[in-house]
């Protein structure tokens, strides 16, 4: 039972435009988010999290929103740029378990 | 500079052989984990640590092991009872239960069978 879901696999998406990546969480107990972003052969780096007690965190072109009824995350980047092009990972943290849960990555691509 | 220091970047291993993955870290932080990523998934934990001389299982503990006998150290074993070890195995670690703090990185280990 895969408790975190990144249902896209891959994004593709034109520089200077905006890149949406999605996620979805079954367990009602996680109570942070966070997006991580992954080069090839290197170890993810944390992008931005958010809290399940707000809706929104913005961290100059990215932008994390949460829609704790939905059970649904998305993190923006706009304007895209090509150097953003990785793999992103959604991870979902249950602050009494001690640990993060994560999703299976979406690949974004950003052309020039 | 602070960080977490994987080593060997490559590895093989011989059937019905154990290898030990090295994890150090200098970051001073307290819990440390260890995560295994095969093609297009995502990182499954293997074990994790909250404090020294404490460890837990994580989602596919088994066929593994690990010690932590001092802060800065997290060795993972993949031992013979692991029948499917090809992959890339990455360590973690966090400062412990503050939420909004995330994990750090190395840059992973890459098993492989001969």
């Amino acid at each position: 039972d895969q408790q975190v879901k990144q249902n896209s696999p891959s994004l593709s998406v034109q520089e200077g435009r905006i890149s949406i990546l999605n996620c979805d969480y079954t367990n009602s107990m996680f109570d942070y988010f966070l997006w991580y972003k992954k080069y090839p052969a290197e170890g993810p780096t944390f992008l931005i999290s958010i809290s399940s007690i707000k809706d929104k965190n913005e961290d100059g072109r990215f932008t994390v929103f949460l829609n704790k009824s939905a059970k649904h995350l998305s993190l923006h980047i706009v304007p895209s740029q090509p150097g953003d092009s990785a793999v992103y990972f959604c991870a979902a943290h249950y602050t009494n378990a001690g640990k993060s849960t994560f999703g299976d990555g979406t690949t974004l691509t950003v052309k020039p | 500079d602070g960080g977490i220091t994987q080593s060997p970047k490559y590895l093989f291993r011989k059937e019905g052989q154990n290898v030990t993955l090295s994890c150090e870290q200098n970051l001073n932080h307290d819990a440390m984990y260890w995560y295994r990523q095969d093609p297009g998934q995502g990182l499954r934990l293997i074990y994790y640590s909250q404090i020294v001389n404490d460890f837990q299982n994580g989602d596919i503990a088994e066929g593994y092991s690990v010690s932590r006998e001092k802060k800065e150290s997290f060795p993972l074993t993949v031992t013979s009872a692991q029948k499917n070890p090809t992959a890339f195995y990455l360590c973690a670690s966090s400062i412990w239960q503050i939420s909004n703090q995330p994990q750090h990185f190395g840059d992973g280990t890459r098993l492989s069978i001969l």
